[in-house]
């Protein structure tokens, strides 16, 4: 299996919702990622994870919440979100995080419109 | 400061036709190259990677890359674009500068003309 599986694909929410974006994949990668790509722009870096622990948050707003069940398991919960943080949340991962010339498999995303 | 270039926003090129996407860094070393290609509404797919030896890279989808250290570049290149190649194309590159850094140039995107 050489996937990383996001669910759901799209994903509308009012600002006072609570939602999950899920994450998934069975390479054994050791590293994980949440992206967030506006359109017609690069991805952004959100979160690291490495060995199930957070080692990267570059200071996303707290209403962005990660979580690591297990070392294939990634989770992204949302809270209170507003109308900007509309995009494309892209997971990743890597064999590893450090000493990287790994390079990233990408899930499809999932496509987030707050209302 | 470490940063990587992609100069041109948007490339046309007919169909068959060959094509090179330019893709430049600035690091005091070698850092590791990765060229990502992503269609519309989905993920990015990696194409190729560099981080030591030939400095001529074959990936999939007929795509190569060739590193040149006295330019700071790695230029993606396909001899002939078929109409699927439309899509837009992410240079990257990873460094440890204090902690390990991993950027995205601001993409190229191709449109082929049939």
């Amino acid at each position: 299996d050489t996937e990383v599986t996001q669910t759901p694909k799209h994903l509308v929410m009012g600002m006072t919702n609570k939602k999950s974006l899920k994450c998934e994949q069975h390479m054994g990668h050791r590293a994980m990622y949440w992206y967030k790509q506006k359109a017609k722009k690069p991805p952004e870096l959100m979160f690291v994870y490495s060995y199930e622990k957070l080692s990267i948050n570059e200071s996303v707003p707290s209403r962005f919440s990660p979580e690591c069940p297990n070392s294939s398991l990634l989770n992204l919960h949302l809270h209170a979100l507003q109308p900007e943080d509309s995009a494309l949340y892209l997971c990743a991962s890597s064999q590893a995080w450090t000493g990287a010339n790994y390079g990233y498999t990408f899930g499809s995303g999932t496509r987030l419109t707050v209302v | 400061a470490q940063s990587v270039t992609q100069p041109d926003i948007h490339i046309t090129v007919s169909e068959g036709a060959s094509l090179e996407l330019r893709c430049n860094y600035s690091y005091g070393a070698t850092p590791y190259l990765f060229w990502y290609v992503q269609s519309p509404g989905q993920g990015l797919q990696l194409l190729l990677k560099y981080f030591s030896g030939d400095t001529l890279v074959q990936g999939i989808k007929g795509f190569e890359a060739e590193f040149k250290r006295s330019q700071s570049s790695f230029n993606l290149r396909k001899p002939s674009v078929h109409w699927s190649d439309a899509a837009e194309y992410f240079c990257a590159v990873g460094f440890t500068s204090g902690t390990y850094k991993y950027i995205f140039g601001t993409g190229t995107r191709l449109k082929v003309l049939a």
